[in-house]
């Protein structure tokens, strides 16, 4: 079975100050590890994945096998960060799209 | 390209009653896939189609079906509604590679009363 816990269901910090959310994993095969990000009144989109290691909008993510777990750290956050993110889990040797998602952590970064 | 589209974006229906959700993938995608958003139980997901065929399928009961057409769009349907199923019902998209990042439509919430 999949599962993926995000402990904290909310997050405030300050402008400028590093914010981690958590996200710890359980799935028996190879995972691969994505964040998706929800703004006010958008819609639920990508902001990063395991595999392609990119850093976007500053926010980088590492997947620790040992520990597993995939926290997104950001060094200096911005009051536009303020969202919903949610880590999610793909099954490497499943097939097909089915993502698991975590229960979600709500960010909100003071001025 | 356009993004997902998903009609109706609100829905009312009463308890015992049958809905049927659409959504629309983003041209070229062969992928759809579903989940029931709510408050208690977060983000589930409920099932994926590809090229006209279920794929992947979530731990709901078999009131909840779902079917792609040729050109990719799929819908879904539940019947013998119950007031547990009041959600955001969400339809994604991807290429159809598996592992593919998944494109999030708005969402048609539904209220079963």
């Amino acid at each position: 079975a999949q599962r993926v816990t995000q402990p904290e269901k909310l997050l405030s910090v300050f402008k400028g100050a590093p914010v981690e959310l958590k996200c710890n994993y359980s799935y028996s095969g190879s995972p691969e590890l994505f964040w998706y990000v929800q703004y006010s009144r958008q819609r639920l989109q990508l902001l990063l994945r395991h595999i392609s290691r990119e850093s976007i909008k500053g926010f980088t993510a590492d997947l620790n096998k040992g520990e597993t777990s995939f926290h997104l750290k950001k060094p200096f956050a911005q009051e536009e960060d303020s969202a919903m993110y949610y880590c999610a889990l793909s099954g490497l040797s499943a097939a097909g799209n089915k993502l698991t998602f975590g229960g979600g952590t709500r960010v909100l970064v003071k001025p | 390209k356009a993004g997902v589209t998903q009609t109706p974006r609100y829905l009312i229906k009463t308890r015992g009653q049958q809905v049927t959700l659409s959504c629309s993938p983003i041209s070229g995608h062969r992928s759809v896939s579903w989940y029931q958003q709510t408050p208690g139980q977060g983000l589930q997901f409920l099932f994926e189609y590809f090229s006209e065929t279920q794929r992947n399928k979530g731990n709901f009961p078999g009131r909840f079906s779902g079917r792609q057409f040729s050109n990719s769009r799929s819908e879904m349907n539940v019947s013998t509604l119950e007031l547990g199923d009041s959600a955001l019902y969400l339809c994604a998209s991807s290429p159809g590679d598996v592992y593919n990042e998944q494109f999030f439509g708005p969402g048609t919430r539904l209220t079963v009363l």
